[in-house]
């Protein structure tokens, strides 16, 4: 069966620190992978998606960036935090436009 | 552009009722529609997956339908239980890009009281 990890589940990074969530899907090869935020009160926002290795979409303009070193492996970065980037942030994976998206279990970040 | 709208914001009910969810978008080119639940802190739960070719859905007390042409669909409760309770949310993936993303409406936080 596939699963998806997401890590840390929590994170408190004061302004100008770096950032590194890290997203690993297992049981699916191919899969397109997303990173979504959910700011408080606001729906979900989608960040970044990739449709395979090296390949990254920005969907909105910011502070953040994307990787895909592997296949099954998506990385949300920073160079320097700012207070907006708070949020609670979300990894998903479809492997087919026909399938669910599934959906991590979230990481909360704080920024102070 | 697609925007999804989900009313009510919030709704409060005794157990043991039927409710009724509602989600509408305004660009009916979808290619389908999820219907997901999310616990406080917690990441998003499939809940039901409806086909654009499709008008409904079930899995156990849950009913969703998708009236595409009128750009809306339902979730249907049936006996609701205090394990209900949570913040449901819609989500459509648009019919013309190949990028699979989701637009989400705000949710419905549902409150079911023993």
């Amino acid at each position: 069966s596939q699963t998806i990890h997401q890590w840390p589940a929590t994170l408190v990074q004061p302004v100008g620190s770096p950032l590194s969530l890290e997203c690993t899907v297992e049981g699916t090869s191919n899969p397109n992978l997303y990173w979504y935020r959910q700011a408080a009160g606001r729906g979900l926002q989608l960040l970044f998606y990739s449709v395979g290795i090296g390949q990254i979409s920005s969907e909105v303009p910011q502070n953040l960036s994307a990787s895909r070193p592997q296949d099954r492996q998506f990385i949300l970065s920073s160079k320097k935090l700012l207070l907006s980037d708070s949020g609670f942030y979300l990894c998903a994976w479809i492997y087919h436009m026909n399938t669910e998206a599934f959906f991590g279990q979230g990481t909360r970040l704080t920024v102070v | 552009k697609q925007e999804v709208t989900q009313i009510p914001a919030a709704l409060s009910v005794p157990e043991g009722e039927n409710l009724v969810l509602n989600c509408s978008f305004t660009d009916s080119a979808i290619y389908n529609l999820q219907w997901f639940r999310q616990d406080p802190g917690k990441g998003l739960t499939s809940l039901l997956l409806i086909q654009s070719s499709q008008r409904e859905q079930t899995s156990g007390r849950l009913n969703a339908s998708l009236d595409k042409s009128s750009g809306r669909s339902t979730l249907y409760i049936a006996a609701s239980q205090p394990g209900d309770s949570a913040t449901y949310l819609c989500a459509v993936r648009a019919g013309s890009s190949n990028t699979g993303k989701l637009i989400f409406g705000q949710g419905t936080t549902l409150q079911v009281k023993p």
